[in-house]
């Protein structure tokens, strides 16, 4: 199994410009996790999805940040326009109901908003 | 108040000693509890888990729980340089909430 992965590994963007990441979650597992990660906030939980269904996205910060996961094996998380503050690593996870809630990570993916 | 505190060190224990991390939740619904471990520029990967009262041992690491104080807690035996990396801990009430993380340094 490949685990999950995360594109891209770096991403510097100018403020103001679209930034999609991307998230391919392992094959089967049926839950898929949003997150990021600063010095300041540590690990924040962002959305989730549950059979590729938003189940809480109050972790969402501003109308600015959308996902999506328009099948089983692929989610984006989008950022327009992108800030600054929005600099962060951002990790993708998944899971498997009746795992009883362990998490494989992503390599993540180091935005940096200039 | 945050849902999952942890003391962010760093915690710096000499090779061989035990190391000893904790963490409170302040949810009393919470089922589940999950160490993981953060090497820098890494991504967490899971270490262990436990649900019930008591003591978990898997190796050289042991996973407390006592759900009557919320308190959380790992011990890694005869630490390891290679065991110098940040723990996190995580709570679950059906979506998983993290600490800010402990950084541990084992000094050889």
């Amino acid at each position: 199994d490949a685990g999950v992965i995360q594109s891209p590994r770096h991403e510097v963007t100018e403020m103001g410009q679209e930034v999609t990441l991307r998230c391919k979650p392992i094959s089967g597992h049926d839950y898929l996790f949003w997150y990021r990660q600063t010095m300041m906030r540590g690990l924040e939980l962002l959305i989730y999805f549950n059979n590729n269904v938003p189940i809480d996205d109050s972790g969402m910060p501003e109308d600015r940040f959308s996902a999506k996961m328009p099948n089983a094996s692929f989610s984006t998380l989008k950022i327009q326009p992108s800030e600054p503050r929005d600099s962060a690593v951002y990790f993708c996870a998944s899971s498997l109901a009746g795992q009883g809630g362990g998490y494989t990570f992503g390599s993540g993916t180091r935005l940096t908003v200039v | 108040q945050k849902e999952v505190e942890q003391n962010s060190g760093p915690l710096s224990v000499p090779e061989g000693a035990i190391a000893s991390l904790n963490c409170t939740y302040s949810d009393r619904g919470s089922q589940s509890f999950f160490w993981y471990r953060q090497y820098s520029g890494k991504s967490p990967e899971l270490i262990m888990f436990i649900y019930s009262n008591g003591d978990k041992e898997d190796g050289r690491f042991t996973a407390q729980l006592n759900k009557a104080s919320q308190y959380v807690s790992l011990l890694i035996r005869d630490s390891q340089p290679s065991d110098s990396a940040t723990y996190l801990c995580a709570v679950s009430t059906g979506k998983l909430i993290f600490g800010q993380g402990t950084t541990l340094q084992v000094k050889p």
